[in-house]
């Protein structure tokens, strides 16, 4: 059972556009999301985070929507840069105890064209 | 440096033998945390540490797997007996605690391929 889903496994934007990646939760414990980018052969890079109490959160040209009741949030990318294409991963944790760890989606590969 | 470092960054091993991967997370940090990541797929949780203390070890798929961070910095996970199935990168991650704004910052792994 999938917690967390990013159902496009790929993503192709063109350069100065608006990119935005998608991802999908089930389990209603979760209280906080965050979205990692990750570079082949590198690890996953912290990005941006939004509290379960917040429906919005920006740094730059990042901002994370999140629709609670919908369970679902949006990584907005403004505008999109070469150096933006990547795979983008989407996780979310539980602060108050249980399992420890994120949870991942399976990332999306966002693919910034010229 | 400033980063979480994993060693080896590439492990090759004979099905059946035993692997030691290291990590050396962020000074300061309490937090530690290791992952598997499969091809194509997102990393998955193996164990957490609070400084020396095993607190969460759910993600460890079999008894083969042992993690280990004895004086609350470096930690090793080793994999005994190691099979087909556990080829995969394992990430490693340190945070300054398990806040949801307290980050988890990534090593970039050790890629283990077993033959």
């Amino acid at each position: 059972d999938q917690q967390v889903k990013q159902n496009s496994p790929s993503l192709s934007v063109q350069e100065g556009r608006i990119s935005i990646l998608n991802c999908d939760y089930t389990n209603s414990m979760f209280d906080y999301f965050l979205w990692y980018k990750k570079y082949p052969a590198e690890g996953p890079t912290f990005l941006i985070s939004i509290s379960s109490i917040k429906d919005k959160n920006e740094d730059g040209r990042f901002t994370v929507f999140l629709n609670k009741s919908a369970k679902h949030l949006s990584l907005h990318i403004v505008p999109s840069q070469p150096g933006d294409s990547a795979v983008y991963f989407c996780a979310a944790m539980y602060s108050g105890g249980g399992a420890d760890g994120l949870t991942f989606g399976k990332g999306t590969h966002l693919i910034i064209q010229p | 440096g400033a980063g979480v470092s994993q060693s080896p960054r590439y492990k090759v091993a004979k099905r059946g033998q035993d692997v030691a991967l290291r990590c050396d997370p962020i000074s300061g940090h309490v937090s530690l945390f290791w992952y598997q990541q499969a091809l194509g797929q997102g990393p998955e949780f193996l164990t957490y540490f609070q400084n020396e203390a095993q607190l969460d070890k759910s993600g460890l798929p079999s008894d083969r797997f042992f993690a280990e961070r004895p004086e609350g910095s470096v930690s090793t996970l080793k994999i005994q007996r190691t099979q087909q199935e556990d080829s995969a990168v394992y990430l490693c991650a340190s945070s300054l605690g398990r806040r949801g704004n307290q980050p988890q910052h990534f090593g970039d792994g050790t890629r283990l391929s077993i033959l």
